[in-house]
């Protein structure tokens, strides 16, 4: 069956400290991986994306995140966080012949601390 | 350019009320999705649309019917709305499908 996992519901982390957001999924098929980011009381916004080619994609805002076929994970990365970093973050996989519907995990809450 | 437009924002309804969502996209978009989002479960998909005059059931579709009439507009309908379907609706487009979804503010839904 085909599924996300996304093994943290909540991480809380000082600011300025490193932070890993884990995302593991599972499939027979090809697959294009998503994180978005939703702020409170709004929508949810693309933060990167794999579709092919180098594994390891970059936002504009200091998110990384790496495709391991191997490990079938997708985990976001960030060095540094910000205060308004702080938000909702979902993994989200469109499985290959799926018709572009997307499967979400179950959302990470980050809360950045001063 | 506004994107995805949802239509109403808010909304209370009484159990047994119907009323439409109405999602509008002005990025030429062929593909269009209704999810819900619910505390802790993430998005679901309910219905999607692949283009004009078509539809598809996703994960969630009971007490739901969707209609696809003109390219830019994915309605999606309760007919007897029920507590259960108390939730944030999030409408999504996207051209081809296997690029990034481009979603709404969301309509927070609620059923008493």
């Amino acid at each position: 069956a085909q599924s996300v996992t996304q093994l943290d519901s909540q991480v809380p982390v000082f600011e300025e400290a490193p932070v890993e957001l884990r995302c593991n999924y599972s499939s027979s098929v090809s697959v294009y991986l998503f994180w978005y980011v939703q702020y409170p009381n709004q929508g949810l916004q693309l933060l990167l994306k794999y579709l092919s080619g180098s594994t390891l994609v970059e936002s504009i805002n200091g998110f990384e995140a790496e495709f391991n076929k191997s490990q079938t994970s997708f985990h976001l990365r960030k060095p540094s966080v910000h205060i308004s970093d702080t938000a909702e973050y979902f993994c989200a996989v469109q499985f290959e012949g799926s018709q572009g519907n997307l499967i979400f995990g179950k959302g990470t809450k980050l809360s950045v601390k001063p | 350019n506004a994107g995805v437009t949802q239509t109403p924002k808010f909304r209370v309804l009484k159990t047994g009320q119907s009323m439409t969502l109405l999602c509008a996209q002005d990025m030429n978009h062929e593909y269009m999705y209704w999810y819900r989002q619910d505390p802790g479960m993430g998005l679901r998909l309910i219905h999607y649309s692949v283009g004009e005059g078509t539809t598809a059931k996703g994960e969630v579709p009971d007490g739901y019917n969707v209609s696809r009439l003109k390219k830019q507009n994915f309605l999606l309908g309760l007919e007897s709305a029920a507590p259960s379907q108390t939730s944030v609706y999030f409408c999504a487009s996207s051209y081809p499908p296997d690029t990034e979804a481009f979603f709404g503010q969301g309509t927070r839904l609620t059923v008493v």
